[in-house]
Parts: C-alpha cells; sequence; structure tokens
C-alpha cells in the first residue's frame, strides 16, 4: 500500500541550529509530496511540494528534495527560530488518488 | 479570502448525545475534506466530496458518522450518538481541483470532547 514514515519526535533544538526531519515514503505509482507544518491550536498548511523526482520544494528557508532513487523526501533548515515550533507532516498523493497520505507528524520546539 | 471556517471551535458533550461540526469551505472550491486527528492514529481522512457529492467514505469509523454538503458553501460532519472515543479534533479542508498537485486548505479544527 501507500504510506509515510516520518523520523519520531519530538525534536528539540536550539536557535540557529540545523535541521533535518526525515521522511521516507512507499507507494505504488509516482507521488507528488508535500510537508505541511501544523502550528499550535491551527490547522495544518502547506509549507512546500515536489511533484517529480529530483524537484526541490521550498519555503520560509526549508527545502526538501524528492529523491526517487531513496524514496525520501527529507526537511531541511539551515537556521531554525523560535516560531518554527510546530508539527511538521510528511504527506503524498498519487495520480488518480484523490486523498492525501499524511505520516505521523514530527513535533519540533526550539528553545531561544 | 477568509479562509476554510469551521465551527464550534471546541465542543463538550456526553456521550450519548449527538455532535454536529460545521464547515464552511474556500468560495469556489470544489472538493471538500473532513479529517480527524488523534494521538494514537494521527491524521485520518474519513471523508470527501466533490461538487457537493460524496466521493470516498471508506474512512467513515461506522455507521455513527455521517456527512452532508448540501450545497457548495456547507458541509456538515454529524456523530450520533457520540462516544468518548471520538474525541479528537476534525478538520476541514478544501481545495479548488484535485490533481495530485494540489494544495489542500485547512481550517482550524474542532476540538471535540466526549465525556
Amino acid at each position: 500500500g501507500n504510506s509515510v514514515t516520518q523520523m519520531e519526535g519530538p525534536v528539540t533544538l536550539s536557535e540557529e541550529a540545523f535541521l533535518t526531519i526525515n521522511c521516507t515514503y512507499t507507494a505504488t505509482g509516482y507521488p507528488s509530496l508535500f510537508w505541511y507544518v501544523q502550528y499550535p491550536g491551527e490547522g495544518l498548511q502547506l509549507l512546500l511540494k515536489a511533484t517529480k523526482a529530483d524537484d526541490k520544494g521550498s519555503n520560509k528557508g526549508f527545502e526538501a528534495t524528492y529523491r526517487k532513487e531513496t524514496t525520501s523526501f527529507h526537511l531541511e533548515k539551515g537556521s531554525v527560530q523560535v516560531s518554527d515550533s510546530a508539527v511538521y507532516f510528511c504527506a503524498l498523493s498519487l495520480q488518480g488518488a484523490q486523498k492525501l497520505v499524511f505520516g505521523q507528524g514530527t513535533r519540533l520546539t526550539i528553545n531561544p | 479570502d477568509a479562509g476554510v471556517i469551521q465551527s464550534p471551535r471546541h465542543e463538550v458533550t456526553e456521550m450519548g448525545q449527538e455532535v454536529t461540526l460545521r464547515c464552511k469551505p474556500i468560495s469556489g472550491h470544489d472538493y471538500l475534506f473532513w479529517y480527524r486527528q488523534t494521538m494514537m492514529r494521527g491524521l485520518e481522512l474519513l471523508i470527501y466530496f466533490n461538487n457537493n457529492v460524496p466521493i470516498d467514505d471508506s474512512g467513515m469509523p461506522e455507521d455513527r458518522f455521517s456527512a452532508k454538503m448540501p450545497n457548495a458553501s456547507f458541509s456538515t460532519l454529524k456523530i450520533q450518538p457520540s462516544e468518548p472515543r471520538d474525541s479528537a479534533v476534525y478538520f476541514c479542508a478544501s481545495s479548488l481541483l484535485l490533481l495530485n498537485t494540489d494544495t489542500q486548505y485547512f481550517g482550524p479544527g474542532t476540538r471535540l470532547t466526549v465525556l
């Protein structure tokens, strides 16, 4: 089946540290890949996406590259801020399939 | 645009009571999704609609759950009777098209507590 696996949290870092949140997927076709972010008390919002192999999605200093050979879409940021504290969800969707499949989410806390 | 609007934001009820959650999608969006989020099961898709018609309700947990979309600007998710295990945050999301590259826009959620 189709599934997404994220690194387990919670993840706690100091401000300005380098961030990596791992995400790997299993899919029967050629998925599009997404990172959504959920700030405290809010709904999910799209952070970035990539629709084909080797594409790089980027937004707000975050980046993720679609790696077909390793079936991965790891999220990175070079220097995190306290305001980046949130839960991050990796997700996929398949051509012709009308829904997103989410990972379990990774809670990130940034300390000043 | 105001985004996806959900009401109420918080609901506390007693076991056995009927609960109705409401959603107003972004104007012009023709897909609407209902999700449930719990610590144990993460984020689950319950049902989605296209042009007000239910397309896939395979995620609806049981017959106590029902969802309707009487028009393009309103949807409800009803639980009758409610049980403590239904306690969760329920999200509504909408999108304009549903190619697999399209963005879903989420509402702020309704936190449901069933005592």
